[in-house]
């Protein structure tokens, strides 16, 4: 079955640029999307297509993708950015599955 | 604004079933794909499927295919994540979550707030 992987933990410093990679045979093909979940909170998109960032989403979050390598960067990383960080992509079937990655708790201390 | 309201938490018992909803609002179900995403506790979150509410197209995710039953009434914005025996380890929140589809791809970009089901003797 098709899966993503993700570490399972980052740790930054306040300021510092943190970077959570994703892989995945089908991301050379399909895009890559990441959500923040906090705490207790349901998950929010931080990038969605790759690098396109939604609306109300601070510029210091950035994606990018090369092959079978996708890669989240928060630069100048703030306290308020710790959390579980989620890729997603859909499957090769046809039928567009969802699948997450294993998720990254980044920690900024 | 978007918005996607999920049922109250849930207390079972192994082996009775349930159904939980979420209630969207007319443009959040009109043209959009609503599914289910599962969160058990500690643990990260896992796709289960999602339906087309205009003519109820379902698909699942094969971890899930024949354990939930998702189904939509598009008369009343409401989709449905339903059990017919449940486990113990089906003990989770369950969030709802409108997909876009964009270049033939769906992906979230709308959640309900969660529902935390508990099955325990």
């Amino acid at each position: 079955s098709y899966a993503l992987t993700q570490p399972p933990s980052v740790s930054v410093s306040p300021g510092q640029t943190a970077g959570i990679t994703c892989s995945g045979d089908g991301l050379a093909k399909k895009f890559t999307y990441w959500y923040q979940q906090k705490s207790g909170q349901a998950p929010v998109v931080v990038i969605y297509e790759d690098n396109k960032r939604p609306s109300g989403i601070p510029e210091r979050f950035s994606g990018s993708s090369s092959g079978t390598l996708a890669t989240l960067t928060i630069t100048g990383a703030q306290v308020d950015d710790e959390g579980d960080y989620y890729c997603y992509s859909t499957d090769d079937s046809g039928d567009h599955r969802g699948v997450f990655g294993g998720g990254t708790t980044l920690t900024v201390l | 604004e978007v918005q996607l309201v999920q049922s109250g938490a849930e207390v079972r018992k192994p082996g009775e079933s349930l159904r939980i909803s979420c209630k969207g609002s007319e443009d959040t179900f009109a043209n959009f794909w609503i599914g289910w995403v599962r969160q058990m506790p500690g643990k990260g979150l896992e796709w289960m499927g999602i339906i087309y509410a205009g003519d109820s197209d379902t698909t699942y995710s094969p971890s899930f295919e024949g354990h939930v039953t998702i189904s939509a009434d598009k008369s009343t914005n409401t989709a449905y994540l339903q059990w017919a025996s449940l486990k113990t380890s089906d003990t989770a929140i369950y969030y709802c979550a409108r997909h876009e589809r964009t270049y033939g791809a769906f992906w979230i970009d709308h959640w309900g707030q969660g529902t935390l089901v508990t099955v325990s003797s």
